[in-house]
């Protein structure tokens, strides 16, 4: 298994431009996340799909779209970026069903540094 | 806001030493969940415990919870180089539900020296 793959791994933007970042993962996990990591801080939620056909906002949502094209695939969509969209973005997954502890840790893939100039 | 807050934020030690990072949060968690992050990769969890346990193991890993203080520590026994990596804190909050939004600290920074 790849587990939670990333594409791309770097990517250098100018203002105003847009882009697509791509996550998939190939463990069966229905939940799906993006998160962004600044220097010094924690990871902060920006969008989320807890199953197939479902996204909801997290902490940081503004500027950003995200689509669940399927059960694999979670893309996180930038219009038009901007300079404080420079960070790094990670994809995460874990298995969720109406069974399950709320209890199991996510799966992160390695990340993809976006600068926005 | 972040929700939790990691103490000391960096911290150095001889390989052999044991390393203890802290962490405090602010409101009523279902779980707390650790993870690592190696210099420039993605986060790896390491261990969760959930808010009706005080006490867990895994490997040289011991991780405590005290919900009357909002606070859990993280204990590395016999550190080895390979533990240098940053360590964070995740909480998932009761009001989350069970969509696994997880509040993250700002980590705490460890150096093993060999």
């Amino acid at each position: 298994n790849a587990g939670v793959t990333q594409t791309p791994k770097f990517q250098v933007l100018k203002t105003g431009q847009s882009m697509t970042l791509q996550c998939a993962q190939d463990m069966n996990h229905n939940s799906m996340y993006w998160y962004r990591q600044d220097p010094g801080m924690g990871l902060r939620l920006i969008y989320y799909s807890a199953s197939e056909g479902t996204t909801d906002k997290g902490e940081v949502p503004n500027g950003y779209n995200v689509s669940r094209l399927n059960k694999r695939e979670f893309s996180l969509r930038l219009e038009s970026a901007a300079p404080s969209q420079t960070s790094v973005y990670f994809c995460a997954s874990r298995y969720t069903n109406r069974y399950s502890s709320v209890g199991q840790g996510k799966f992160f893939g390695p990340g993809t540094r976006l600068t926005v100039l | 806001s972040q929700q939790g807050e990691e103490d000391p934020q960096a911290l150095s030690i001889q390989e052999g030493e044991n390393a203890t990072m802290n962490c405090s949060y602010k409101t009523s968690i279902n779980n707390l969940q650790w993870y690592r992050q190696n210099s420039g990769r993605g986060l790896v969890h390491l261990i969760l415990i959930r808010s009706n346990e005080r006490e867990k193991h895994s490997g040289r890993l011991r991780v405590t919870l005290d919900t009357s203080k909002k606070s859990s520590s993280l204990l590395i026994t016999a550190s080895r180089a390979a533990d240098t990596a940053s360590y964070f804190c995740a909480t998932v909050t009761i009001s989350s539900g069970n969509t696994g939004k997880l509040i993250f600290g700002q980590g705490t920074t460890l150096q093993v020296k060999p």
